[in-house]
């Protein structure tokens, strides 16, 4: 199977706009997750979406936002671009489990989000 | 706050040695999964090994195992025979049952395999 994808790798962008990520997850897995990795906060959950829906979220101002499609497929937005935005934006998708928990998760190569 | 300490910012281990990294998580839940993932310089996070909290059988992948000390809340890696390739950032994680915070991190611990 093919792993799980990101779109763009890389991204310039400044401070004030918007930026749209994409993710697509690995063939069959319901649930996708987003991270934001910084050399000093470290790795941080986002949101996971399930079908379509937002199941969980983590504690992000709500300039972050994201949304899921019928192919699971998921997009990521940042609105008001701000320079402490500059991370790796991690995706992972997840296979449905039992009880309905996202826990065994794949990653994507990520998106390097620059804000200048 | 539920966190993830990894004690060893770094660690350096000569080629074909054992090296252990440690975890320890504080969680007050009873149902969760822990997880050991590898970030090589590509910066892509890799799976290790997973251990579920309910099974006392501590988990072997390969070259990879875990020592789980549930009431100490601990989570070391084993890896044994190392090898050049192993040389990346190790992050300890876990997730509830309830998947409300989605993985934990820890800070990673950096590991260099010596020739």
């Amino acid at each position: 199977k093919a792993g799980v994808t990101q779109t763009p790798r890389y991204l310039i962008k400044t401070r004030g706009q918007q930026v749209t990520l994409s993710c697509s997850p690995i063939s069959g897995h319901r649930s996708v997750s987003w991270y934001q990795q910084t050399p000093g906060q470290g790795l941080q959950f986002l949101f996971e979406y399930f079908s379509e829906t937002q199941r969980n979220k983590g504690n992000f101002p709500g300039r972050f936002s994201g949304r899921q499609f019928s192919n699971s497929r998921s997009e990521m937005n940042v609105s008001t671009l701000e320079l402490g935005d500059s991370a790796l934006y991690l995706c992972a998708s997840s296979p449905w489990a039992s009880g309905g928990v996202a826990y065994e998760q794949y990653f994507g190569p990520g998106t390097r989000l620059t804000v200048t | 706050a539920q966190t993830v300490t990894q004690s060893q910012p770094e660690m350096s281990v000569q080629e074909a040695e054992t090296v252990t990294l440690s975890c320890t998580y504080d969680t007050s839940e009873s149902d969760y999964y822990l997880f050991w993932y590898k970030q090589p310089p590509s910066r892509q996070m890799i799976l290790v090994i997973r251990q579920e909290a309910y099974k006392q059988q501590n988990a072997t992948e390969n070259r990879f195992s875990v020592n789980f000390q549930k009431a100490a809340k601990s989570f070391s890696l084993k890896i044994s025979d190392s090898q050049l390739g192993d040389a990346a950032m190790y992050f300890c994680a876990y997730i509830t049952g309830g998947g409300a915070d989605g993985l934990t991190f820890g800070k990673g611990t950096h590991l260099i395999i010596q020739p």
